[in-house]
């Protein structure tokens, strides 16, 4: 099983471009988050799916929208990238109680 | 009150010493505090979780103590190693229809030899 996979690792954007960073998993999760990391700022969660269909705000989701295309794939999209989602994008997945999660490898996304 | 607040941000210690990392909440509806560790370049990964029901609880040389009417919890590493140099984030949660984790800010551990 290769777990919770992200594409791409590196990814350099100007400002006001867009991109969609890929998340998928083979764990059978059920729920599905994305949290961006900034130093000194731990771990902050921009969107979530608790289920198949459903999809939900987190803490930070002005600039993001989020997509789950099915039971294994979250996708994360920026519509106009700005210089402040510079940060390193982490995509987990979980089945709920009791909470334990499962995060992929990241992306850094560098935004000029 | 959805914050945890964990300090210290960063910790040295040489090897075989007990660092001690401690985090705060407010929300007592929370009822699950994981701690995760994280090495460079690779994502966070679930290391050791309290109910709390429980004060303390061991695997290996990993320990958390809860302390429920002063709403803290810390993370003992005993006889700790280089190995464990990594960042040391706590969290928390509750029950309900979904099960988001609510993170302290990170404690960056360096064990030196």
């Amino acid at each position: 099983n290769a777990g919770v996979t992200q594409t791409p690792k590196f990814q350099v954007l100007k400002t006001g471009q867009s991109m969609t960073l890929q998340c998928a998993q083979d764990m059978n999760h059920n729920s599905m988050y994305w949290y961006r990391q900034d130093p000194g700022m731990g771990l902050r969660l921009i969107y979530y799916s608790a289920s198949e269909g459903t999809t939900d705000k987190g803490e930070v989701p002005n600039g993001y929208n989020v997509s789950r295309l099915n039971k294994r794939e979250f996708s994360l999209r920026l519509e106009s990238a700005a210089p402040s989602q510079t940060s390193v994008y982490f995509c987990a997945g979980g089945h709920g109680f009791p909470y334990e999660q499962y995060f992929g490898p990241g992306t850094r996304l560098t935004v000029t | 009150q959805q914050q945890v607040k964990q300090s210290p941000q960063s910790l040295i210690v040489q090897k075989g010493g007990i660092p001690i990392i401690n985090c705060a909440y407010e929300n007592t509806a929370f009822d699950y505090f994981p701690w995760y560790q994280q090495f460079p370049g690779k994502g966070p990964a679930l290391l050791i979780a309290i109910r709390p029901d429980v004060s303390e609880k061991k695997e290996g040389r990993f320990t958390i103590s809860f302390n429920k009417s002063a709403k803290q919890f810390s993370l003992h590493i005993m006889d700790s190693q280089p190995g464990d140099s990594a960042t040391y984030f706590c969290a928390a949660s509750m029950s309900g229809p979904t099960d988001k984790l609510i993170f302290g800010t990170g404690t960056r551990l360096q064990v030196f030899p």
